[in-house]
């Protein structure tokens, strides 16, 4: 079936260095995506989106990346901070559904 | 702090009880969304609500039934329920439209034990 999913299951990155979580998804006509960040003990919170006619879209600290061509998104945390420790999900908009994949925790070393 | 406000935090329950989770926002959402979410796993969609309307239904066991009393509230009871049905359970809303725009606001969730 068609899915979205992550390349990394964990990533551990030093305090004020930059972070990259990858994300390939399988549906080609798929045209909206959405960064979550999940913290302990709380629901997933919205961190940036895009839409498949841009390449990139930047926000506070956060760039998101969409190649098309190869159907992959990437996340980008600039000077990582202790507080950007959490689970990160790309996520798929399909009409009323949102599909989730699989997660990357990330691990931030003070 | 979250604007969608899930009760209880906790449950622990019986295979035989009958209990409830309720969810409740205030920003005008008419979606409104049940996940169920595993340890180490993504949220998986269970039900989406438009306005006050069941509109999608993913082939979730009837021992799960979902009620959305008004705009602001949405219910999920729960009876004879399996120790495979513990997890997070999330309430989440958002514009009616998603393709628009397709931000999730999401609870901190009802964790459920089944014993």
């Amino acid at each position: 079936g068609e899915s979205v999913g992550l390349h990394l299951p964990t990533l551990s990155v030093q305090e004020g260095d930059n972070s990259i979580i990858n994300c390939a998804y399988s549906n080609s006509a798929s045209d909206y995506f959405i960064w979550y960040k999940q913290e302990s003990g709380k629901g997933p919170q919205f961190i940036i989106d895009i839409r498949s006619n841009m390449d990139k879209r930047q926000g506070q600290r956060v760039t998101v990346l969409l190649n098309k061509t190869v159907k992959h998104l990437s996340l980008q945390i600039a000077a990582t901070q202790p507080g950007d420790s959490a689970v990160y999900f790309c996520a798929e908009i399909r009409g009323f559904k949102t599909i989730f994949g699989a997660g990357t925790r990330l691990f931030v070393k003070a | 702090d979250t604007e969608v406000t899930q009760t209880p935090k906790h449950l622990v329950m019986g295979m035989t009880n009958k209990k409830s989770l309720k969810c409740e926002q205030h920003m005008g959402h008419r979606a409104m969304y049940w996940y169920k979410q595993k340890a180490k796993k993504p949220p998986e969609l269970m039900f989406v609500y438009s306005y006050e309307k069941l509109s999608i239904n993913e082939s979730v066991p009837s021992r799960f039934s979902p009620e959305c009393p008004n705009s602001s509230l949405l219910n999920l009871h729960l009876h004879a329920l399996q120790p495979e049905d513990s997890a997070l359970y999330l309430c989440a809303s958002s514009q009616a439209n998603l393709v628009v725009t397709g931000e999730l606001f999401f609870g901190e969730g009802s964790r459920l034990t089944v014993l």
